[in-house]
């Protein structure tokens, strides 16, 4: 079985441009997460999908961020513009169920620089 | 506020040794407790996770130690290799509590397995 797929692996991009990260979850799974991960910390969530629908934005800085779950599936998160302090590693994971206890499992990231 | 205080930062440990981590979190309504793995370059695994309704979960030469009253629970890794040489993190959520099933993780032990 698949795992949670993630592109790019790795992106540069210059303060001000826009960047979008791309997430494909483990079929069957109904809830999706969009993490950051700053160097030397753990993951913080960003945002949290139960089917098509964002229950959980409250830790996502609306101002440059955006993210969408069209068709309850695939997920993109889009940064416009980037900030210096947005250099970090994206993570998405996904998971069966919907509650707190559920095992969620984490793609392998997308390391974003910005210059 | 941080919810999860994860000690140490780093932790060397010889091998064939015993190697242990310590979590501390605030949030009474945390009900699930799960350790994640993180090699570099790669997404956190989940490894192993324990509930309050028991003091203690083994799973192979991993061990999860759960105090309640205390607030506090660690992992014990037995026969340490150096294949276990990555970067763990505590985490909790509530399960079925509104408002707490986000999963917060502590801040991350780089664990070092030397010959």
């Amino acid at each position: 079985e698949a795992g949670v797929v993630q592109s790019p692996r790795y992106k540069i991009i210059e303060k001000k441009q826009p960047v979008a990260f791309w997430c494909n979850p483990i079929s069957g799974h109904n809830t999706l997460y969009w993490y950051l991960q700053n160097l030397g910390q753990g993951p913080e969530l960003l945002i949290r999908y139960e089917n098509e629908e964002a229950v959980d934005d409250s830790q996502l800085p609306k101002d440059r961020f955006s993210a969408e779950r069209l068709k309850g599936v695939d997920s993109t998160l889009k940064i416009q513009p980037a900030e210096l302090g947005d250099s970090a590693v994206y993570l998405c994971a996904s998971s069966w169920g919907t509650g707190g206890g559920e095992t969620q499992y984490f793609g392998p990231g997308t390391r974003l620089l910005v210059l | 506020q941080q919810q999860v205080k994860q000690s140490p930062q780093s932790l060397i440990v010889q091998k064939g040794g015993i190697s242990i981590i310590n979590c501390a979190y605030e949030n009474t309504a945390f009900d699930y407790f799960p350790w994640y793995q993180q090699f570099p370059g790669k997404g956190p695994a989940l490894l192993i996770a324990i509930r309050p309704d028991v003091s203690e979960k083994k799973e192979g030469r991993f061990t999860i130690s759960f105090n309640k009253s205390a607030k506090q629970f660690s992992l014990h890794i037995m026969d340490s290799q150096p294949g276990d040489s990555a970067t763990y993190f505590c985490a909790a959520a509530g399960s079925f509590n509104f408002g707490n099933e986000k999963l917060t993780f502590g801040t991350g032990t780089r664990l070092t397995i030397i010959p």
